[in-house]
C-alpha cells in the first residue's frame, strides 16, 4: 500500500496568519494517464470530511482562494493564507492513483 | 444539490452482521462511483472499497475483503455496505463518499458500536 505521511501532526496558527501542511507518498502518485490523484480534505469538529483541493492544485467548488495546493511526484503541500476561524480542524491528504486508496494521518490546525 | 443520507447509528453484538445504507440525491446515481471509508481515532481514515452503481462492479481493500460487502439498489439510488462477523475492532464511524477519484461528496457518517 502507498503510505501517506503528513506533517506536522499539529499546527498552531494565529488568525490572519499562514499555514503550510506537507504530504509525502511512499511512491509516485503520477498515474499512467499522466494525472496525479492527490487531494486535500478538511474535517471540522463533528462533521464529515469536505473536499478542498483535487488533483494537487484544483480548488473544489466554493473553496476560497486562500487555499492552494502544489507539488508533484511524491511531495505535496497545502497552503492556507489569512487563516480564518472556520479553517480550524483536521486536514487530510488522500491518494487515489493506486489501489487501495490511502489517506494521510491528518494535521490538526488549531489556534496558537 | 448533491446529498448522501446515511442510516442511523447501530449498536450490535459481536459475531453478528449489520447493513448500512447511503441514499443519494441531487445527481444521477449511476454516473458516479461510491466509496466507503472507515474512521477511528486510532487508525484514522481507511478506504474500504468502491462500487460502480451502474454495473455493480466492486473493488475492495484487501484488509476488508470478507468483512465488507458493497451493493446498490439503482431503483432507490441507495448504496449499501454489509459488515459481517463483527468484533469490537469494527466499532467506528463509516462514511459513504461519491466519486471515482476525488470523493467530492460525503454522507454524514454512521456510528457502529460493537458491544455485548
Amino acid at each position: 500500500d502507498v503510505v501517506m505521511t503528513q506533517t506536522p501532526v499539529s499546527l498552531p496558527v494565529s488568525l490572519g496568519g499562514q499555514a503550510s501542511i506537507s504530504c509525502r507518498s511512499s511512491q509516485s502518485l503520477v498515474h499512467s494517464n499522466g494525472n496525479t490523484y492527490l487531494h486535500w480534505y478538511l474535517q471540522k469538529p463533528g462533521q464529515s470530511p469536505q473536499l478542498l483541493i483535487y488533483r494537487v492544485s484544483n480548488r473544489f467548488s466554493g473553496v476560497p482562494d486562500r487555499f492552494s495546493g502544489s507539488g508533484s511526484g511524491t511531495d505535496f503541500t497545502l497552503k492556507i493564507s489569512r487563516v480564518e476561524p472556520e479553517d480550524l480542524g483536521d486536514y487530510y491528504c488522500l491518494q487515489s492513483t493506486h489501489f487501495p486508496r490511502t489517506f494521510g494521518g491528518g494535521t490538526k490546525l488549531e489556534l496558537k | 444539490q448533491v446529498q448522501l443520507q446515511q442510516s442511523g447509528a447501530e449498536l450490535v453484538k459481536p459475531g453478528t452482521s449489520v447493513k448500512l445504507s447511503c441514499k443519494a440525491s441531487g445527481y444521477t446515481f449511476t454516473s458516479n462511483h461510491m466509496n466507503w471509508i472507515k474512521q477511528t481515532t486510532g487508525q484514522g481514515l481507511e478506504w474500504i472499497g468502491i462500487i460502480n452503481p451502474g454495473s455493480g462492479g466492486t473493488s475492495y481493500n484487501v484488509k476488508f475483503k470478507g468483512k465488507a460487502t458493497l451493493t446498490v439498489d439503482k431503483s432507490s439510488s441507495t448504496a449499501f455496505m454489509q459488515l459481517s462477523s463483527l468484533t469490537p475492532e469494527d466499532s467506528a464511524v463509516y462514511y459513504c463518499a461519491s466519486g471515482t477519484t476525488s470523493f467530492a461528496y460525503w454522507g454524514q457518517g454512521t456510528l457502529v458500536t460493537v458491544s455485548s
